[in-house]
């Protein structure tokens, strides 16, 4: 398997602008996970989905962050208007069923610049 | 509430010493217990697990860990560090039992290996 698959691996945009970055969990899995990494906050869980349903969206910092599952081998996040400090590392990270669901995947991340 | 705390935020060790990095956790019943490796530019990738039963586990690279319930401690060893080593390491809990609980992550501890 090609592991999780995200893009673009780099996005640069101006203040404003709408960002979607995409994630190809790994086939099978049923959990997928979306993060954000930052010097300053560390690794947050931004939401996850279970069988493509959204369960717990907690982490999303507020209403300008949007994210979908709409089958089970694609996932979007979307930041619309776009800010300076949405600027960081954005994983995607899936996990299979059972007695391994806690273990998770991740994919390389996309690196979001803001300007 | 589940909590991990990576003490150190640096480490600087010589290639061929020995290594260990430090996790202490906060959860009241028997936690699932992770450690994960990132290096420059990647996802984070799964080092080892511990579950359940024996309490010294071993990962890949080399790496164990030895959960301490009495200390709420997972801490990460190696006896011999190379330069390829050099990475990020994030400690994670996340909750035994059935049903999904999200993973929480310590903040990590950046390895750096001097020849």
């Amino acid at each position: 398997d090609a592991g999780v698959i995200q893009s673009p691996r780099h996005e640069v945009t101006e203040m404003g602008q709408e960002v979607t970055l995409r994630c190809k969990p790994i086939s099978g899995h049923d959990y997928l996970f979306w993060y954000r990494q930052t010097m300053m906050r560390g690794l947050e869980l931004l939401i996850y989905f279970n069988n493509n349903v959204p369960i717990d969206d907690s982490g999303m910092p507020e209403d300008r962050f949007s994210a979908k599952m709409p089958n089970a081998s694609f996932s979007t996040l979307k930041i619309q208007p776009s800010e300076p400090r949405d600027s960081a590392v954005y994983f995607c990270a899936s996990s299979p069923q059972g007695i391994a669901k806690n273990i998770q995947y991740f994919g390389a991340g996309t690196r979001l610049s803001v300007l | 509430a589940q909590s991990v705390t990576q003490p150190d935020i640096h480490i600087t060790v010589s290639e061929g010493a020995s290594l260990e990095l430090r996790c202490n956790y906060s959860y009241g019943a028997t936690p699932y217990l992770f450690w994960y490796v990132q290096s420059p530019g990647q996802g984070l990738q799964l080092l080892l697990k511990y579950f359940s039963g024996d309490t010294l586990v071993q990962g890949i690279k080399g790496f164990e860990a030895e959960f301490k319930r009495s200390q709420s401690s997972f801490n990460l060893r190696k006896p011999s560090v190379h330069w390829s080593d050099a990475a990020e390491y994030f400690c994670a809990v996340g909750r035994l039992g059935g049903g999904y609980q999200k993973v929480t992550f310590g903040t990590g501890t950046k390895l750096q290996v001097i020849p």
